[in-house]
């Protein structure tokens, strides 16, 4: 089934801009989930189906998914962003939840 | 507001059945555009799904834990659960049920109980 690549780490300074990619094979045909998990609690929806955010999710958090690589886009990072961030797909061929390994966010 | 909790014991022997169970409250059970899934996390690894209900309908598992693994509802209490059998050490995890939204092929978890931890060990 489908296997999701993620970087364990990715580090940025507070304001810039982070990217969390997702990697797999033609995943752009896919519709990528993400989640975001502090430690100690529960992971959190951050956005689904690519690109839409639930509601109370601010807007500096976006998706894409093209081709092999979906990414989390987080503009303007604060000290709160810091967190593992897991994607997410359903494998409708085979009826399969499957996650990618999860990115760990250092905010320096 | 939906609110979903796990419960079961915090610590099972190896070779043993680990029961789990998840309550729903405050929002729907049975939805055309819910299912309902069992998530667990070792430590320090990401998610990984176990298995999913569609009430009624359908129950659907991960390839490599259908062996040991069953999922069953009880809708006169609003409750889902979970058998684990002949557990070892790599099933010490936290485990943890979610509301899983169904909008034709693509599905997410949203939102996910607090979560419960197992450890096996004897």
């Amino acid at each position: 089934s489908v296997v999701l690549t993620q970087p364990p780490s990715v580090s940025v300074a507070p304001g810039k801009t982070a990217l969390i990619p997702c990697g797999g094979p033609n995943i752009g045909s896919l519709s990528v989930h993400w989640y975001q998990q502090r430690p100690g609690q529960a992971p959190v929806l951050v956005v689904h189906s690519d690109r839409d955010r639930p509601s109370g999710i601010p807007e500096r958090i976006s998706g894409s998914n093209s081709g092999n690589t979906a990414t989390l886009t987080i503009s303007g990072v604060e000290a709160g962003d810091e967190a593992d961030y897991y994607c997410q797909v359903w494998d409708s061929s085979v009826d399969q939840g499957v996650f990618g390994g999860g990115t760990k966010l250092t905010v320096l | 507001q939906l609110q979903i909790q796990e419960s079961g014991p915090g610590l099972v022997k190896p070779s043993e059945t680990l029961s789990l169970t998840c309550t729903i409250s405050g929002g729907p059970f049975i939805s055309n555009n819910y299912y309902w899934a069992w998530i667990r996390q070792a430590p320090g690894k990401g998610p990984e799904w176990i298995g999913s209900l569609q009430l009624g309908v359908a129950t659907y598992y991960n390839p490599s834990l259908r062996s040991r693994v069953t999922l069953s509802v009880d809708t006169s209490k609003n409750q889902i659960s979970l058998r684990f059998n002949s557990v070892t050490a790599a099933d010490t995890a936290i485990y943890y049920c979610a509301r899983q939204v169904i909008s034709g092929p693509i599905q997410w978890f949203d939102p996910w109980g607090q979560g419960t931890r197992v450890t096996v060990s004897s």
